[in-house]
């Protein structure tokens, strides 16, 4: 199976700040990566796809990038809504799966 | 509006059997591929299992031989039964809708929507 990394695990910021969340993959994945932000006790919603498209309706401060084994999602603006925890997960084969999670807080 | 309602989630003993329901609406089941998921308190997604639009269906190894998916294409509900259950298949449960793109000839998945979920706990 793939395995996922993010870094940090953990991130505290402001409102307006600008956050990187990274995540690497245990074998190079080409483009094959997801983003989704989960609140708690809700369902992940999804924000990109094959690493940089952006799914309808997720507003363009989000963005992704990356290829191979490196891959990362920014907010450029982070906004009160964001404060979420983010799971990449990889699309390259079965099983699917996820990285372990990056929540962000409010500092 | 894609909306999936998932039900069916409670306490059962360990060895029990428990059958989850996904009830969709805005989108019709039969037509696309659909996935269970699973989060175990405190941790991250786990995907369970998969069915296509036709009859194939694929399974965690965690999960295969105990676990079956199905869908009911009257209803348009997709469910699934969860057999000689463990403490350690205790989690909210999540149906999803699958959606794809090809590239390089392979179908690469991800899950646009999902359900708010169903707790399962397993245990005596």
């Amino acid at each position: 199976d793939i395995q996922l990394t993010q870094s940090p695990s953990f991130l505290s910021a402001s409102v307006g700040d600008r956050v990187t969340i990274t995540c690497r993959a245990s074998q190079g994945i080409s483009s094959y990566l997801a983003w989704y932000q989960q609140k708690p006790r809700k369902a992940p919603k999804l924000l990109i796809y094959a690493a940089s498209t952006l799914q309808s309706g997720v507003p363009s401060r989000f963005s992704g990038s990356g290829s191979g084994t490196e891959f990362t999602l920014t907010i450029s603006s982070l906004q009160p809504e964001d404060f979420a925890t983010y799971y990449c997960q990889q699309l390259n084969s079965y099983p699917v799966t996820f990285g372990p999670g990056t929540k962000v807080d409010i500092k | 509006e894609v909306q999936l309602v998932e039900s069916g989630g409670g306490l059962i003993q360990p060895g029990g059997s428990l059958r989850l329901s996904c009830a969709a609406s805005g989108f019709t089941v039969s037509s696309n591929f659909m996935s269970w998921f699973r989060q175990a308190p405190g941790k991250g997604l786990e995907w369970v299992s998969l069915i296509s639009s036709g009859p194939s269906t694929y399974y965690a190894d965690s999960v295969k031989g105990r676990f079956a998916i199905s869908r009911d294409n009257s209803k348009n509900t997709l469910y699934l039964q969860m057999n000689s259950l463990r403490a350690e298949d205790t989690a909210v449960y999540y149906c999803a809708r699958v959606k794809y793109y090809y590239d390089s000839s392979i179908r690469r998945d991800y899950f646009d929507y999902w359900g708010q979920g169903t707790l399962v706990t397993v245990s005596s």
